[in-house]
């Protein structure tokens, strides 16, 4: 079975602070990959980033870093100088299922959280 | 189409009756895919279309739920005798390829079903 657990329901800060939104995945796979979405007011959700299961190696985009760490299981997002734009719902994913085939494509989405940048 | 259709955006519908959800995936995205986000909540995995078929319906809530996909392209997600718990919106996302290739999924804008 896979689960992904976000236990931040929601985050409050004020523009320019960083901000850290966690996301804590459980799978038997030895293959998997995990997802960072986001879904602002428009309700539409967007892209952030993939990565395999086999590279812990961090990666930075602009304002925006993630820090994939397999001995907990987790694969932390910043924010960096957060901005008002920022304000929506953050999802992680984590898409699974190789190990016994049954579960090929499903891609297991967290609770969410909502983060609020205030100016 | 430049992104995902979903159609139509908002339906109402009183309980027992039948509803129909279209999603038009990007044009040669094999692999298609239907969520639902109740109120405050994350996705539910509904069903997953690779082509035209569903290698895993195991999100399907009940026997009244059913999916299909034709010609590699359109999907249908069907609701029969609709129930209230069934009101949330239903997501659809498409991707170029489906299984161990899975990467970006475009999401649709949903089609918000409120069940009275």
């Amino acid at each position: 079975a896979q689960k992904v657990t976000q236990a931040q329901t929601e985050i409050s800060v004020v523009e320019k602070e960083d901000v850290t939104l966690d996301c804590v995945y459980e799978t038997r796979d030895t293959t998997y990959y995990l997802f960072w979405y986001k879904q602002p007011p428009s309700g539409e959700l967007v892209f952030l980033i993939r990565r395999n299961s086999f590279d812990e190696q961090n990666e930075i985009s602009g304002r925006y870093s993630w820090n994939f760490q397999k001995s907990t299981s987790s694969f932390n997002f910043t924010i960096t100088a957060s901005q008002v734009v920022d304000s929506a719902v953050y999802f992680c994913a984590l898409l699974g299922g190789y190990a016994g085939g049954t579960s090929y494509g499903k891609l297991t989405f967290g609770q969410g959280t909502i983060l609020t940048v205030h100016p | 189409g430049a992104g995902v259709s979903q159609s139509p955006s908002n339906k109402v519908t009183e309980k027992g009756k039948d509803v129909e959800l279209r999603c038009d995936p990007i044009s040669g995205h094999t692999a298609l895919y239907w969520y639902r986000q109740r109120l405050g909540q994350g996705l539910e995995f509904l069903i997953y279309f690779q082509g035209n078929s569903a290698p895993d319906k195991s999100g399907l809530p009940s026997d009244r739920f059913s999916a299909e996909r034709t010609g590699e392209s359109v999907s249908t997600l069907t609701i029969q005798r609709t129930q209230q718990e069934d009101s949330a919106v239903y997501l659809c996302a498409s991707s170029r390829r489906g299984g161990v290739n899975t990467g970006e999924l475009f999401f649709g804008e949903g089609s918000r079903l409120t069940v009275l």
